[in-house]
């Protein structure tokens, strides 16, 4: 079956950095995703993960082990801004726009 | 035209009802998908539709339609709407490519 897991919440403080863990288990793998989604506003795209290893753009990096089943976000600096839920969702065939989504981490960010 | 619009922003339902949503696509996109996020929860795939035909579905019954027009705009129709229905309802389209979709920002479906 199907199963992607991230922990339901967690708070970090402003300027201060913030690991995102998401593992997953599912019947195919073509690449995961994880998305930003502030309260009653649409998801937005973070990043984008196919091989292994470390993907970085700007404050925000994710990383890949595809033979743990394993991924994470990091957010460097963080600002009160980044309160948000943040959602890892996996796609697991190739040419198939249908992502399976963990239910979100909703990191509240502190002064 | 840019970014993904969906409409209405918020709708009240009676159970039993039937509900059409609507969603017009980015700009060049000719992929859509829907998904459901009750609250608290991931978003579930519903379906997707290319080129004006389904070409993946998820786990929701019958009663989850939907329909793709010549100008990549798309509408989710749910018949005998019942309680759990009730959820936020987003279109997502793409072009294709494998940087993910654009969502729109949803529609906040109540069923009562």
């Amino acid at each position: 079956g199907q199963n992607i897991d991230q922990p339901t919440e967690m708070t970090a403080t402003e300027g201060a950095i913030v690991q995102i863990n998401c593992t997953y288990q599912t019947s195919g793998f073509n690449g995961l995703f994880w998305y930003q989604q502030h309260a009653g506003e649409a998801p937005t795209f973070l990043s984008y993960n196919v091989l292994d290893g470390l993907e970085e753009k700007g404050r925000f990096s994710s990383f890949l082990s595809r033979s743990k089943g394993y991924s994470y976000l990091l957010l460097k600096e963080l600002q009160m801004k980044d309160s948000a839920s943040y959602l890892c969702a996996v796609r697991e065939r190739a040419g198939s726009y249908q992502l399976t989504f963990g239910k979100g981490t909703k990191l509240s960010v502190i002064p | 035209e840019t970014g993904v619009t969906q409409s209405p922003t918020h709708l009240i339902k009676t159970r039993g009802q039937q509900v059409t949503l609507r969603c017009s696509s980015q700009s060049g996109h000719n992929t859509v998908s829907w998904y459901q996020q009750a609250l608290g929860q991931g978003p579930q795939f519903i379906f997707q539709y290319y080129r004006e035909e389904e070409n993946g579905r998820g786990n929701f019954p019958p009663r989850f339609s939907g329909l793709q027009f010549p100008n990549y705009s798309s509408e989710l129709n749910v018949n005998a709407l019942e309680l759990d229905d009730s959820a936020l309802y987003l279109c997502a389209s793409s072009t294709g490519g494998f940087d993910g979709y654009t969502f729109g920002s949803g529609t906040r479906l109540t069923v009562v």
